[in-house]
């Protein structure tokens, strides 16, 4: 079965900083990778995936995440953080069903 | 595009009663989700439906009944609400497929008085 870990439940990071959160996956084989956001009182929204290819993969609003084989992980970045971007950031992995971590609270300060 | 409706958004309910939320979508995706979200426990998985009828066991079935009669909508039953219990109940749909995004209503927020 698979299953997901992102260590940090709380980062805070200034405006216009850059940004990693960080998200380690379990399973027997490549699974399909997922970043979604969750803005308050809302549902999720996805941010990006991956499967193959370019281990970089682009999202919205300028988030990028990078897929590490040998690691196991597939951390979020963005060069330059805005106030807007505050919210939970959710890494999830699928493989029939979806498993989703226990997700990251992101507080941009200005 | 398209649009999840969770029905009611807020729940009260009375320990030990029955309750019942809805989920509608109208993208006309073949899979359905219900994931209860707890505070630093992330989402986890209630139910699933690949299909019309269809009923699949998540970590978290124990204590809940589900219903997909049409391919529209998934109700999920909490068959005993347990007191001052709160959490959040988010339905998701997508085309089936381990590829394919996850779209998710707003919510329904449980309270147990």
């Amino acid at each position: 079965a698979q299953s997901v870990t992102q260590p940090d439940a709380r980062v805070t990071v200034s405006e216009g900083a850059s940004l990693q959160l960080r998200c380690k996956y379990s399973y027997s084989a490549t699974p399909y990778l997922f970043w979604y956001v969750q803005y308050p009182r809302q549902g999720l929204q996805m941010l990006l995936k991956y499967y193959s290819g370019d281990p970089v993969v682009q999202g919205v609003n300028g988030f990028e995440a990078e897929f590490s084989k040998s690691d196991s992980s597939f951390h979020l970045r963005k060069a330059s953080v805005h106030w807007s971007d505050s919210a939970v950031y959710f890494c999830a992995v699928s493989a029939g069903k979806v498993v989703f971590g226990t997700g990251t609270r992101l507080q941009v300060s200005p | 595009g398209g649009i999840i409706t969770q029905t009611p958004k807020f729940l009260i309910g009375q320990e030990g009663q029955k309750l019942t939320l809805k989920c509608q979508q109208n993208f006309n995706h073949d899979t359905m989700y219900w994931y209860r979200q707890d505070s630093g426990k992330g989402l986890r998985l209630i139910y699933y439906s690949i299909t019309e009828n269809d009923l699949q066991k998540g970590d978290l079935s124990e204590g809940y009944d589900a219903s997909r009669e049409k391919k529209s909508s998934f109700s999920l039953t909490v068959t005993s609400a347990q007191k001052n219990e709160m959490a959040v109940f988010l339905c998701a749909s997508s085309m089936w497929g381990s590829q394919n995004t996850l779209y998710f209503g707003a919510g329904t927020r449980l309270s147990v008085l």
